[in-house]
């Protein structure tokens, strides 16, 4: 069964440090969703991409936060630089389609970040 | 706006017995409603989801959720729990007002813990 990859699973860094993310999702998924878990709450949707566009970053902090999907396929979410706040589990999500379907994300194993 | 609420931090239960996790929604239009699973340090599972049609939905691991438009509720149920159960439940709505996209909202989560 295809999954969506994530790496590194566990980061641990120092505050003003920079950190970034990998995802890759499921072949052929078009939308890809990266959320911010912050421990005792439900994820919270951070940025969307439709193919290699941004369609939703309502919530990205842009001053310090980027996420890039350059050809459409994988994907980097990129913290510069990381403040203690920060330390919570980013999900990576994709799903086949979005515009008018109500389609269901598949999510990855997610990254723990530790910002000491 | 847009909300899901999960009234219960903890639902406890025996094993073998019938468990119920309540999830209740705020939307403006006709929701789509989704139930997810979340086990210690992973990223979440797919269980089930509304869309449309019957009130009964049947999902993966012998799940079923139930819609109630006029209690504006989606609980999630399982006739007998068992202790491979226990991890952590999330409920989401569609955002209907993300412009056609999948914009998920979801609530705090329910601690689900069964005991032998």
């Amino acid at each position: 069964e295809a999954e969506v990859a994530q790496s590194p699973r566990y980061k641990i860094t120092e505050k003003s440090q920079a950190v970034a993310f990998w995802c890759d999702p499921i072949s052929g998924h078009a939308t890809l969703y990266w959320y911010r878990q912050i421990l005792g709450q439900g994820p919270e949707l951070l940025v969307q991409f439709q193919d290699e566009s941004v369609v939703d970053d309502s919530q990205l902090p842009k001053d310090r936060f980027s996420a890039e999907r350059l050809k459409g396929v994988d994907s980097t979410l990129k913290i510069q630089p990381a403040e203690l706040g920060d330390s919570a589990m980013y999900l990576c999500a994709s799903s086949p389609t979005t515009t008018g379907v109500v389609e269901t994300q598949y999510f990855g194993p997610g990254t723990r970040l530790l910002v000491l | 706006a847009q909300s899901v609420a999960q009234p219960e931090d903890q639902v406890n239960v025996a094993e073998g017995n019938p468990l119920t996790v309540k999830c209740t929604y705020s939307v403006s239009g006709n929701p789509y409603l989704f139930w997810y699973v979340q086990y210690p340090n992973r990223g979440l599972q797919f269980l089930l989801k509304y869309i449309t049609g019957d009130n009964l939905v049947k999902g993966s691991y012998g799940f079923e959720a139930e819609f109630n438009k006029s209690q504006t509720s989606f609980h999630l149920k399982k006739p007998s729990a068992l202790v491979s159960d226990s991890a952590l439940y999330f409920c989401a709505v569609r955002d209907l007002f993300s412009g056609g996209y999948n914009k998920l909202i979801f609530g705090a989560g329910t601690r689900l813990a069964v005991h032998p």
